[in-house]
């Protein structure tokens, strides 16, 4: 059971233009979002993340999108660089009294920018 | 500030024997997590650690893997017998935790490859 889900394994945008990575999750008890950037032979490393309560999250040319109601969030790079090439990962944790900080990975989007 | 710690950064055995990884998290990181992550596919959680009792072993395959963080700082993950399907990348990540409550930003080691023949 595939609780986060990203289904396009690849993704090739040119330097300069928008990257938009997305991710969909099936379970409401979710409430908090991260994505991590994997480079090879590295560990994750954290990129941005964002809260339930909120729709948006920016940080410098990263921005994720939360749409609570479709389950669905979404990563922008703007403008994205050739170092921005590498494997995205989202992940979810749950909530309350419940929460151990369990991170649900989806299984990635790898991402190539052209110079 | 060191990041997390892991090795062997390599390790190629033949199924039926055993294997031990090492991981020392960042200094401080009361919560230590072990994931798996076979090629293309994310992390799965294997078991997570809070000094050094368990949180959730939920997804640990008790009859060959073990784990153990037994002074609250490094921790050890050992697999025995080895399995073709245990090929993968062996992640250590850790975080840090405040008035009880754990935090979701987790820092990751640069795993252990592992390659069961």
């Amino acid at each position: 059971d595939q609780q986060v889900k990203q289904n396009s394994p690849s993704l090739s945008v040119q330097e300069g233009r928008i990257s938009i990575l997305n991710c969909d999750y099936t379970n409401s008890m979710f409430d908090y979002f991260l994505w991590y950037k994997k480079y090879p032979a590295e560990g994750p490393t954290f990129l941005i993340s964002i809260s339930s309560i909120k729709d948006k999250n920016e940080d410098g040319r990263f921005t994720v999108f939360l749409n609570k109601s479709a389950k669905h969030l979404s990563l922008h790079i703007v403008p994205s660089q050739p170092g921005d090439s590498a494997v995205y990962f989202c992940a979810a944790s749950g909530s309350g009294s419940s929460n151990t900080g369990k991170l649900i990975f989806g299984q990635g989007t790898t991402l190539q920018v052209k110079p | 500030e060191a990041g997390v710690a892991q090795s062997p950064r390599y390790k190629i055995i033949e199924k039926r024997q055993s294997v031990a990884f090492w991981c020392n998290p960042i200094s401080g990181h009361a919560t230590l997590y072990w994931y798996q992550q076979i090629l293309g596919q994310g992390p799965k959680l294997l078991i997570q650690f809070q000094n050094n009792g368990v949180v959730d072993d939920s997804q640990l395959p008790k009859d060959r893997f073990s784990a153990e963080r037994l002074k609250g700082v490094d921790s050890t993950l050992k697999i025995q017998p080895a399995k073709l399907e245990d090929s993968a990348v062996y992640l250590c990540a850790s975080s840090s935790t405040a008035s009880g409550f754990f935090h979701y930003e987790q820092y990751f080691g640069p795993g252990t490859r592992l390659t069961v023949t």
